[in-house]
């Protein structure tokens, strides 16, 4: 089983709808979990970071963490389609702070005008 | 603040050679970390330096290596190029909780 398992999409969906991107991972003593955002022939442009389980909100974007579960979101309200990008789910590879990170494949998110 | 700075952004070489990357990373930041990144494989952790040392290595053969200066600059050199070494090469400056990436370098191996 891979670390962290994210579905590489695409998803496609009109302007204006809520978007649910979402990462499994499989070491539960995984404690802090990032969301990347990258442009086409850009590199990763970080989103949001969380230490703890519940949600983390930052203007149209919210991370949320269900450590049970193993199973990590992040939801884009009212997406634009300068949203348009792959996401990628990034866990510390020793569990703690900003160590070297393991991503996830990435989700190719199209928002269509 | 400048960001993380990388050189060249394209590069295009031929099995057997070999080449150095560089990257700047941003002010006062003390750690680089080198990714690589494929359509198949995703993003990957290459090494990690701190302090001109290496603190952390990935699962890469030994063909890649890397080395940091006392001013925090840091070069990543991958020998015997491969045709599946054609990636894009990002680098990474450490900040205190997470990771802040530059534009990479796009190496392709003909």
């Amino acid at each position: 089983q891979k670390e962290v398992e994210q579905d590489p999409g695409p998803l496609s969906v009109p302007e204006g709808a809520i978007v649910s991107l979402n990462c499994t991972y499989s070491n539960s003593a995984f404690q802090y979990f990032m969301w990347y955002r990258q442009y086409s022939r850009k590199g990763p442009e970080l989103l949001m970071y969380t230490y703890s389980s519940g949600n983390k909100e930052d203007g149209r974007f919210t991370a949320q963490v269900d450590k049970s579960s193993k199973y990590i979101s992040l939801f884009i309200r009212d997406s634009q389609p300068s949203d348009s990008a792959t996401y990628l789910c990034a866990i510390p590879r020793t569990g703690g702070g900003a160590d070297g990170l393991t991503f996830g494949k990435g989700t190719h998110l199209i928002i269509q005008p | 603040k400048a960001g993380v700075t990388q050189t060249p952004r394209y590069l295009i070489k031929t099995r057997g050679q070999q080449v150095t990357l560089s990257c700047s990373p941003i002010s006062g930041h003390r750690s680089v970390s080198w990714y690589q990144q494929t359509p198949g494989q995703g993003l990957q952790f290459l090494f990690e330096y701190f302090s001109e040392t290496q603190r952390n290595k990935g699962n890469f053969p030994g063909r890649f290596s890397g080395r940091q200066f006392s001013n925090s600059r840091s070069e990543m050199n991958v020998s015997t190029l491969e045709l599946g070494d054609s990636a894009l090469y990002l680098c990474a400056s450490k900040g205190l909780e997470t990771q802040y990436f530059g534009p990479g370098t796009r190496l392709l191996v003909l």
